[in-house]
């Protein structure tokens, strides 16, 4: 079973505009992360936010966390056609990442 | 340094058959995750090794097993292949840093069983 879920699950934008997507996650966690995907090829990890942070930036990147609503929000700015990519958010717990179902992100030049 | 190598890439494997896949992680993480994505249910845990110890085992049947060496490299093995075990099959590599820590994925194996 899936710790996370993503929403939206799609997301088109056009280059340059602004792409945010949700996660919202069942139990208490020590860290959430978040992936990229490239069409069906491994995971990259993006940025890791504590559970004592509440928000975190990493370039075009801002990762919120609240921990009271159980939910994680990615936001990426001045969206790129190399951000054509599908999501992830991770929660850990005891040596395991639990991901969602992911948000699949489409920039259109 | 060098990413995680997973080996190898592709495969194509016949129902009933068992199958093993190699991930070497990479130089300096003694912690190693495998995880299994379709597109029906998403990225799924499969079990994570620590210096030749696993820690932690998701919800799959004892046809999935795997094994870490010394030198941190792992292997999962899958017996008696049914269609349903066609996926990317994911090895991820991390050095534990406290209770925090970030995961390092390799390209996978994609497994087609026909």
């Amino acid at each position: 079973s899936q710790q996370g879920e993503e929403d939206p699950q799609a997301l088109s934008i056009q280059e340059g505009e602004n792409a945010t997507m949700n996660c919202s996650y069942k139990t208490s966690i020590n860290n959430l992360q978040w992936y990229r995907q490239n069409s069906g090829r491994g995971l990259v990890h993006l940025i890791l936010i504590r559970s004592n942070e509440r928000e975190k930036h990493s370039g075009r990147l801002r990762v919120t966390l609240d921990t009271s609503k159980k939910s994680s929000s990615l936001l990426i700015t001045a969206s790129r056609a190399a951000d054509t990519a599908s999501y992830f958010c991770a929660t850990d717990a005891r040596y395991k990442l639990s991901f969602g179902a992911g948000t699949t992100v489409t920039v259109r030049a | 340094k060098a990413g995680v190598t997973q080996t190898p890439r592709y495969l194509i494997k016949t129902r009933g058959q068992q199958v093993t896949l190699s991930c070497s992680p990479i130089s300096g993480h003694r912690s190693v995750s495998w995880y299994q994505q379709t597109p029906g249910q998403g990225l799924q845990f499969l079990f994570e090794y620590f210096s030749e110890t696993q820690r932690n085992k998701g919800n799959f049947p004892g046809r999935f097993s795997g094994r870490q060496f010394s030198n941190s490299r792992s292997e999962m093995n899958v017996s008696t292949l049914e269609l349903g075990d066609s996926a990317l099959y994911l090895c991820a590599s991390s050095l534990v840093v406290g209770s925090n820590y970030e995961q390092y994925f390799g390209p996978g194996t994609r497994l087609t069983v026909t």
